[in-house]
């Protein structure tokens, strides 16, 4: 089963307005937590990395007042599209990095969300 | 900087056939792991296959191996007796503790002819 839940799955919001996507780490205890866009026929880009109990680190170009990043449990870290554009329309995936020695450093990924801005 | 380069956009193979997908990395870092995932129309992102670095032996994870050549930083993935179920885009990725975040090649679809 699942060990990375993302929800929602699909989601479409009014121009300008706010969509908050969670991703859950089902088995184990996430202190990194990671965020990525991917438009089509193009591969993953982080967009940035989430610490629990601190914030963000965002990769170069992507805005952190747009998308608001917050890690609040080891277990939970959502992402927030504020003021939401049609541009911002994508697929936005998160993981989450297992720290158990057993599993390597495994990284899974949630199920991703499709977010359409209208 | 570390980056991951998979030199194939697109490949076909024969059902039943073997295929060889390429990814070579560039780092400095003397610990890390290596994977590749794969992500059919779905989009879902399905572990396939993990690599130690500080391991010698290649992994294996039943139709599918890798090649780790870790001197020529490189490492391939074999798909025996591939299946129509294996189309898909697979991305080899990168993962360095230090760095604390993983790293993604451009991806490779992979076409199964019946």
């Amino acid at each position: 089963g699942a060990v990375v839940s993302q929800h929602p799955s699909r989601v479409i919001c009014k121009s300008g307005t706010s969509v908050k996507i969670e991703c859950r780490s089902l088995d184990f205890q996430a202190t990194t937590m990671f965020w990525y866009r991917q438009f089509p026929k193009q591969s993953l880009m982080l967009m940035a990395t989430s610490n629990e109990g601190s914030k963000a680190t965002y990769e170069q170009g992507v805005e952190k007042d747009k998308f608001l990043i917050n890690h609040a449990s080891l277990t939970l870290s959502t992402l927030t599209v504020t003021s939401a554009h049609p541009e911002d329309s994508s697929f936005y995936i998160c993981s989450a990095r297992d720290p158990a020695l057993l599993r390597g450093n495994t990284i899974y990924f949630g199920e991703g969300s499709w977010l359409t801005v209208v | 900087a570390q980056t991951v380069t998979q030199s194939q956009p697109e490949m076909s193979v024969q059902e039943a056939e073997t295929v060889t997908l390429s990814c070579t990395y560039d780092t400095s870092e003397s610990d890390y792991y290596l994977f590749w995932y794969k992500q059919p129309p779905s989009r879902q992102m399905i572990l396939v296959i993990r690599q130690e670095a500080y391991k010698q032996q290649n992994a294996t994870e039943n139709r599918f191996s890798v090649n780790f050549q870790k001197a020529a930083k490189s490492f391939s993935l074999k798909i025996s007796d591939s299946q129509l179920g294996d189309a898909a885009m697979y991305f080899c990725a990168y993962y360095a503790p230090g760095d604390d975040k993983i790293i993604f090649g451009k991806g490779t679809r992979l076409h199964i002819l019946p």
